[in-house]
Formats: structure tokens, C-alpha cells, sequence
């Protein structure tokens, strides 16, 4: 079972900020939050991943709360483009048996106009 | 990231053959992993790759159902066998580098 909780869909005019919230409060210390998004019919694409900092790429912005509980992916100025499933995640970085990704359903975040 | 390619991007097959896919990615990489997503759905690991050694199967998947070869540290093909169109569905190819899981662009597979 995914480990993670989002809400089903979300909808963000184009231009504003789309804050894409996510609920992981069985994490555990050493597991890192992982955010993908697939666009229709492609395969998933790496977003941004992070530990308890909040960390920033050029597609996004990760927002961990102190208690690394929940998170909210941010993208800053939604485009049409930015039209996805978003999947939010928690795994191990590296070592150990525990690489696969468990995907939850996601967030369907549309873009309009 | 890794660079990640797939083979055949899509095809239509008859029930009761077999298809094989092929994942090809532009570095080594230790781990590779298949993944499945039934229409309208999420996607489901079928088993982890690792070359030298038997892939590994999820619970639910086998391997005379979905075996799998990983010859080198660029490669790996997953055959759908005896395929029902319980098979349909998009097959994709993931690999672990730089810390992360990054993705082929899927196989879209219809059984007639």
C-alpha cells in the first residue's frame, strides 16, 4: 500500500502557483519524499525529491514540514503543459532492498486557462 | 538523468502470443525494474532487474507469465507471455541512478 495520502484532483488557472499538498505521517527517519508527475500517456518524470529541507530545481519547489509529516510540491507559475497526475512518494535514497516505488493514485492537477 | 528508450512503443497482439519488449538505457546501471499500468490506473512494480543475478518478482507476477533477461548493464527485455486481454496495459522500464527512479516512455500493449 502506498505509504502517502493526496487529495484526487485539484484544478490551478494558468500563471498562478499550484500547491500540491501530500500527507506521509508514517515516515520514518530515513526515508526521503519523492514527487513525479505523468503527463497522459507518458511514462513518469522525476520532479524533485527531498529529506527535511526544502529544496528547489527548476521545475519545482519542495515544502517538508518540520515534523516531515506532510509536504507540498509547488510549481510556481502553472502552465497548460503542467497538466499531470501527480504522485508523491516516500522511499529510501539508496542501499538496502528497498528501491521500488510505490505509487499511490495521485493528484490529477488540471490547468486552465 | 538517465536516458531511457523502449521497444516497441506500442503494438496490437493476438490472444495466446507472446511480446517481447526491450528496454535500452544510455548508461550502466545496476537496477532496473518493470513496471505495469492497467488503463485507468496506477502503476504496478512487476519485478526488480538487477544483471548477474534472477530478477526479482512482486507478489502476483511470475516468472513463466513475465520472464525477463538482463544481459548487461544497458539492457533488459520483459516478455509478455500467452497474452489475454487481461494483458493490456502500458509496460514501462525504470532504471535507479543518481539516487532516483527515472522512467522509459512505456510500451502500449492492446490484446485482441
Amino acid at each position: 500500500d502506498a505509504k502517502t495520502t493526496q487529495p484526487p484532483s485539484m484544478d490551478c488557472a494558468e500563471g498562478r502557483a499550484a500547491n500540491l499538498p501530500c500527507n506521509h505521517s508514517t515516515i520514518s527517519g530515513n526515508e526521503y519524499v519523492y514527487w513525479y508527475r505523468q503527463i497522459h500517456s507518458q511514462g513518469p518524470q522525476y520532479i524533485i525529491h527531498g529529506l527535511k529541507n526544502n529544496e528547489t530545481n527548476e521545475m519545482a519547489s519542495l515544502i517538508i514540514t518540520e515534523d516531515r509529516k506532510s509536504s507540498t510540491l509547488i510549481l510556481p507559475h502553472a502552465t497548460l503543459r503542467d497538466t499531470a497526475v501527480y504522485y508523491c512518494i516516500v522511499r529510501l535514497l539508496s542501499g538496502g532492498s528497498n528501491y521500488k516505488l510505490t505509487f499511490g493514485k495521485g493528484t490529477l492537477l488540471t490547468v486552465n486557462p | 538523468s538517465a536516458v531511457i528508450s523502449q521497444k516497441p512503443s506500442r503494438d496490437i497482439c493476438q490472444r495466446g502470443t507472446s511480446l517481447t519488449i526491450q528496454c535500452q538505457v544510455d548508461s550502466q546501471v545496476t537496477m532496473m525494474f518493470w513496471y505495469r499500468q492497467q488503463p485507468g490506473q496506477s502503476l504496478t512494480l512487476i519485478a526488480t532487474a538487477n544483471q548477474g543475478s534472477e530478477a526479482t518478482y512482486e507478489s502476483g507476477f511470475v516468472i513463466d507469465k513475465f520472464p525477463i533477461s538482463r544481459p548487461n548493464l544497458t539492457f533488459s527485455t520483459l516478455t509478455v507471455s500467452n497474452m489475454s486481454p487481461e494483458d493490456s496495459s502500458i509496460y514501462l522500464c525504470s532504471v535507479e541512478s543518481a539516487g532516483g527512479q527515472f522512467f522509459g516512455p512505456g510500451t502500449r500493449l492492446t490484446v485482441l
